[in-house]
């Protein structure tokens, strides 16, 4: 069954470094969205992703952020310099289009940890 | 504004009993309705999906019920195992098509 690929499965950075979070969504999904989930709070929406813009996004998502799809496979998050509380689990997203589109495939997360 | 109720927070139950797991959500407008599991410190496992026009689903010893009109659904395990512990997330996609996430019910079996 397709699933949605997200890679490293934990990162671990310096406060104040870049990273990338990479995501290899479903390959015909045409929606794509990235989630946080703070230790033992609620999963969040960051951003939706769509015909190479985004979409929306929430408070959250400031000028820190960034997404890019940079070829046909993957779609990225990036955060330019970490802070101590993006420490979260990202989760990647992907949706069909249609009807499909209401039903999101979530990736395993990513566990980013900023120290 | 959409949001997402899990009641109760926490629970603990003997192996083999049955339990539910209750969710609820304030826009009625929902696509669909999806459960899933996560085990501490890890990803997403869906476990059922409830379409609108559906009022329940089944897998194996879970079922999920849909109440569109009074914004509820339940989880209803059957016969609990141990490895069920784990958190219990309901989650609604809203209008803009963001998913809602409940902040989940963790449940314990004790051996």
């Amino acid at each position: 069954e397709p699933e949605v690929t997200q890679t490293p499965s934990h990162q671990v950075t310096q406060m104040g470094q870049e990273v990338i979070l990479r995501c290899v969504p479903i390959s015909n999904h045409l929606y794509f969205y990235w989630y946080r989930q703070i230790l033992g709070q609620k999963v969040e929406f960051l951003v939706s992703f769509y015909n190479n813009e985004i979409s929306e996004k929430s408070e959250i998502f400031d000028d820190q952020f960034s997404v890019e799809r940079p070829d046909g496979s993957n779609f990225t998050l990036k955060i330019r310099s970490t802070k101590l509380e993006d420490s979260a689990m990202y989760f990647c997203a992907s949706s069909g289009s249609g009807l499909a589109k209401n039903i999101q495939y979530f990736g395993a997360g990513t566990r980013l940890s900023v120290l | 504004k959409q949001e997402v109720t899990q009641i109760p927070a926490a629970l603990s139950v003997p192996e083999g009993e049955n339990l539910v797991l209750n969710c609820s959500f304030t826009d009625s407008a929902i696509y669909n309705l999806q459960w899933f599991r996560q085990d501490p410190g890890k990803g997403l496992t869906s476990l059922l999906l409830i379409q609108s026009s559906q009022r329940e689903q089944t897998s194996g010893r879970l079922n999920a019920s849909l109440d569109k009109s009074s914004g509820r659904s339940t989880l209803y395990i059957a016969a609990s195992q141990p490895g069920d512990s784990a958190t219990y997330l309901c989650a609604v996609p809203n209008r803009d098509d963001k998913i809602i996430f409940g902040k989940g019910t963790r449940l314990h079996i004790l051996p």
